[in-house]
């Protein structure tokens, strides 16, 4: 059985501050990693995903996650934040076509 | 390009009733999904479908009924709703694929009382 475990349920951050989101899996297969983000009132949309290759994955918007197999994890970065970042962020884990697992999300909070 | 529509944007429902959320994309993607979204537990998996003609019971199924007539199409139906079906509801569709990305729809917020 595969979970996603999102650890911090919100994140307030200052403008301009740095942030990382974390996120750890358990799976006894392997994964392809996701990070979708959630604007208020709006559905999601991919940041980025980790399919292969190079660890370090960018996305859209500035941010960043590292996919760490020995630890199981993939923690989103920003190294500098805006306002309109606030949101709310989701890991998802895939190990088969339809297996889309979803963590219980991170509420992003930007402080002017 | 609309990519996914949803309808209706929310509905209040008197438990019992029968229930139809529409979902509709023009990206001609092959897999769709529908998704409940409740605070706290993140997003589950309730129906899906790879193609048209085929679907599939994800996570929590129960209660909940899909077709797939069409590419398009792919309404969820609540044949008798109840109070615990209270949720927003997310429609996504991918091209196919473990990899591919899921876009998703705007959502319906459905209250059951």
């Amino acid at each position: 059985a595969q979970s996603v475990t999102q650890l911090d349920s919100q994140v307030p951050v200052f403008e301009e501050a740095p942030v990382e989101l974390r996120c750890n899996y358990s799976s006894s297969v392997s994964v392809y990693l996701f990070w979708y983000v959630q604007y208020p009132n709006q559905g999601l949309q991919l940041l980025l995903k980790y399919l292969s290759g190079s660890t370090l994955v960018k996305g859209i918007n500035g941010f960043e996650a590292e996919f760490n197999k020995s630890q199981t994890s993939f923690h989103l970065r920003k190294p500098s934040v805006h306002i309109s970042d606030t949101a709310e962020y989701f890991c998802a884990v895939q190990t088969g076509a339809n297996n889309l697992f979803f963590g219980t999300g991170t509420r992003l909070t930007v402080i002017p | 390009i609309a990519g996914i529509t949803q309808a209706p944007t929310s509905q209040i429902l008197a438990a019992g009733r029968r229930m139809t959320l529409r979902c509709t994309q023009d990206m001609r993607h092959n897999a769709m999904y529908w998704y409940r979204q409740d605070l706290g537990l993140g997003l589950r998996l309730i129906h899906y479908s790879n193609t048209a003609g085929t679907t599939g019971k994800g996570e929590v199924p129960d209660g909940y009924s899909v077709s797939r007539a069409n590419t398009d199409d792919f309404p969820l139906t609540l044949a008798s709703a109840v109070p615990s079906q209270t949720s927003v509801y997310f429609c996504a569709s991918s091209d196919s694929g473990r990899s591919d990305t899921q876009y998703f729809g705007p959502g319906t917020r459905l209250t059951v009382l």
